[in-house]
């Protein structure tokens, strides 16, 4: 089956200690990203991958690193949590438009953080 | 910088009736796609239905369709023969194209659909 995972899905943690989301994709997908959901602000992009070794920043990258060092693998991390950064986050992938015209996005099942 | 306008936080439908979502976007591109997207309690982002700005045809996928007026940079989602389990957070999308591949979300509509 065609999907994005996440793990952990739900996660309680406290400020300042390191922590990684995963994320993989089966799909052979080049691009990934990362959102993050907030009440009243809706997704926002975090960092973006356009294929392996090749990562940009978002709209809100501050406080988060990424890697692409497999296509299947886009891990989000967060070197030291703060209680802004509590949120619901997405991880995406999709082909890019040099592959396809139309390219849509599949959304992993969403990682429900809390930094105390 | 593309923007994605929502104006209404909040709708709200009696069942089997019909509810038209608004959404309004900014950008200087003339290529590009929109989306509807629904996420219900589970929060998983599904998506609804999708406009590519080049065809004037408005998008329909069995109860949904849109109205897009490229003119006027609308993009509203109608719902036609509403059900209880069309009730969830509907978010507006546009995506850019060739470069980042960014998809900017509005703020998001909630839908409550009334028995």
């Amino acid at each position: 089956e065609a999907q994005v995972t996440q793990n952990p899905r739900y996660l309680i943690t406290v400020t300042g200690k390191k922590l990684t989301v995963t994320c993989s994709q089966n799909m052979n997908h080049e691009y990934m990203s990362w959102y993050r959901q907030d009440p009243g602000l809706g997704l926002r992009q975090i960092y973006y991958s356009m294929n392996v070794e090749v990562t940009d920043k978002g709209d809100v990258p501050e406080g988060y690193k990424v890697s692409r060092k497999e296509k299947r693998n886009f891990p989000l991390i967060l070197e030291s949590p703060s209680p802004n950064q509590t949120s619901l986050y997405f991880c995406a992938s999709s082909k890019t438009s040099r592959h396809s015209s139309y390219n849509e996005q599949f959304f992993g099942p969403g990682t429900r953080l809390t930094v105390l | 910088a593309q923007t994605v306008t929502q104006s209404q936080p909040e709708m709200s439908v009696q069942e089997a009736e019909t509810v038209t979502l608004s959404c309004t976007y900014d950008t200087s591109e003339s290529d590009y796609y929109l989306f509807w997207y629904k996420q219900p309690p589970s929060r998983q982002m599904i998506l609804v239905i999708r406009q590519e700005a080049y065809k004037q045809q408005n998008a329909t996928e069995n109860r949904f369709s849109v109205n897009f007026q490229k003119a006027a940079k609308s993009f509203s989602l109608k719902i036609s023969d509403s059900q209880l389990g069309d009730a969830a957070m509907y978010f507006c999308a546009y995506l850019t194209q060739g470069g980042s591949e960014k998809l900017v979300f509005g703020k998001g509509t909630k839908l409550t659909v009334n028995p």
